[in-house]
C-alpha cells in the first residue's frame, strides 16, 4: 500500500562506481521528484519530473540523471561516485493544482541512505 | 529572494508540555504554506496547509497559524508526545520551498 516506494533503503559502494536508485508511486501524480537530504537535514530540490518537462537544479552534476520509463516511475542514476554524494536521497511525487490552485502535498519516500566509501 | 527559514533550530521539551516553532518567508507570490514532519529514518509528512485566506489550520494536536501580511507561519503542539520527536519542516508555495527545519526531542 505503500504510497511512494524507493529501493534500496540503504547503499553502500567505492567511489567510482555507477549506481541506480528505484522509485515507484500508485498516486497517480503526474510529478515526481528526486531531494538530496545533507547531514543537517536540510532537504534540496534535484530534479522535478513530469511527463511533459524535466527541471534540472542547475548545481546539480551532470553525473545524476533521472530516468523514467512511465508516469509512475523516476530512477535515479548516479555516474562516477564521489564521498560527496553520501546522504539520503527522497523520492516524492505530487500532483499539481490548477490555474492558481495549491498542488497537492508532496509524498515522499522512506528515503536512501547512499554511503561512498 | 524567495527563502524559508525556520526557528528555533533544535528545541528540547519535556513530555506534556507545549511547544511553538516558527517559519518565515519571503517567497513571492505566495500560495500557501504547509507543514511537514519527519520523523528518524523516514520521509516528510504533511501535517497542516494553509492558503492565502486562511489564518489558522489545526490536526489534532498541531495548530499552524498564518500572517501572510508578516510572512509568518507558526505550528504550535499541544500536550507533547514522545512521538513528536521528529524534524518540522515548513514549506511554502508550489515550487516547494524548503525551511530549514526544526529538530523537536521530547523528554519523558
Amino acid at each position: 500500500d505503500t504510497a511512494v516506494s524507493q529501493t534500496p533503503k540503504y547503499l553502500v559502494t567505492q567511489m567510482g562506481n555507477d549506481k541506480s536508485i528505484k522509485c515507484e508511486q500508485n498516486l497517480g501524480h503526474d510529478t515526481m521528484y528526486w531531494y538530496k537530504q545533507d547531514s543537517k537535514k536540510f532537504l534540496k530540490i534535484m530534479f522535478s519530473y513530469n511527463n511533459k518537462e524535466l527541471i534540472i537544479n542547475e548545481t546539480v552534476p551532470n553525473r545524476f540523471s533521472p530516468k523514467s520509463p512511465d508516469k509512475a516511475h523516476l530512477n535515479l542514476h548516479i555516474n562516477s561516485l564521489e564521498l560527496g554524494d553520501s546522504a539520503v536521497y527522497f523520492c516524492a511525487s505530487s500532483q499539481p493544482g490548477g490555474t492558481g490552485g495549491s498542488s497537492s502535498p508532496l509524498h515522499f519516500g522512506n528515503g536512501t541512505r547512499l554511503t561512498v566509501t | 529572494k524567495n527563502q524559508v527559514e525556520q526557528s528555533p533550530q533544535s528545541l528540547i521539551i519535556l513530555e506534556g508540555k507545549n511547544c511553538t516553532l516558527q517559519c518565515n518567508y519571503t517567497v513571492s507570490p505566495f500560495s500557501n504554506l504547509r507543514w511537514y514532519k519527519q520523523d528518524t529514518g523516514r520521509g516528510p509528512v504533511s501535517l497542516t496547509i494553509m492558503t492565502f485566506s486562511e489564518n489558522t489550520k489545526s490536526n489534532g494536536r498541531y495548530t499552524a497559524t498564518l500572517d501572510a501580511d508578516t510572512k509568518q507561519s507558526s505550528l504550535h503542539i499541544t500536550a507533547s508526545q514522545l512521538s513528536d520527536s521528529a524534524s518540522y519542516i515548513c514549506v511554502v508555495g508550489n515550487q516547494f520551498y524548503f525551511g530549514t527545519g526544526t529538530s523537536l526531542t521530547v523528554i519523558p
